[in-house]
């Protein structure tokens, strides 16, 4: 049971090229997020999803995009990188059901942007 | 403003030495709680949450947290801590209503022998 998956593990880009971080669950979990880690200021939501399909914005949303297409995939996307998205990206996924069901996280992705 | 504090960045403990990490939070109804350890180049993984009932509650790895309304606090404490205990530990709240976290900004802990 591999639980949450994110690829790649590492990136370097540069300023203005576009990419896009998968991340899989193989635990049937409706909801999924995206958080970035950045020294000091802890975990901050880029964007989730409750379901197939469906997508919302988090705290921090700006110069992302996602997409859920199937229920076990959560893509985040940059379109044009900048510098300041330098960062660690974590996937999480939870059951639905009850509020404050805990998260499963992937071991994250390390981005560089030059 | 909802919010939850972690205001220890760094602390460090000998080996054997008792810990307690704070966290506090802001919000109008008891909340979903937890704690996360990271350790480098790793995810998040969860050491122990509160829902209801009893406000002392048993983690993994020794650890446990005790929930105290009046102070609007969620502290993490072992009594004994081992070398491998040295992480980044972070507070997580979860509002009544609803599945978004909200992540404190993280303790690290260094353990010297």
């Amino acid at each position: 049971n591999a639980g949450v998956t994110q690829t790649p593990k590492f990136r370097v880009l540069k300023t203005g090229q576009s990419m896009t971080l998968l991340c899989a669950q193989d635990m049937n979990h409706e909801y999924m997020y995206w958080y970035r880690q950045d020294p000091g200021m802890g975990l901050r939501l880029i964007h989730y999803s409750v379901g197939e399909g469906t997508t919302a914005k988090g705290e921090v949303p700006d110069g992302y995009n996602v997409s859920r297409l199937k229920k076990q995939n959560f893509l985040l996307g940059l379109e044009s990188a900048a510098p300041s998205q330098t960062s660690v990206y974590f996937c999480a996924s939870t059951q639905q059901g009850a509020p404050g069901q805990p998260q499963h996280f992937g071991d994250g992705t390390r981005l560089s942007i030059l | 403003a909802q919010s939850v504090t972690q205001p220890d960045i760094h602390i460090t403990v000998s080996e054997g030495a008792s810990l307690e990490l704070r966290c506090n939070y802001s919000y109008g109804a008891t909340p979903y709680l937890f704690w996360y350890v990271q350790s480098p180049g790793q995810g998040l993984q969860l050491l122990l949450k509160y829902f209801s009932g009893d406000t002392l509650v048993q983690g993994i790895k020794g650890f446990e947290a005790e929930f105290k309304r009046s102070q609007s606090s969620f502290n993490l404490r072992k009594p004994s801590v081992h070398w491998s205990d040295a992480a980044e530990y972070f507070c997580a709240v979860v509002p009544g209503t609803g599945n978004q976290f909200y992540f404190g900004t993280g303790t690290s802990l260094t353990v010297i022998p």
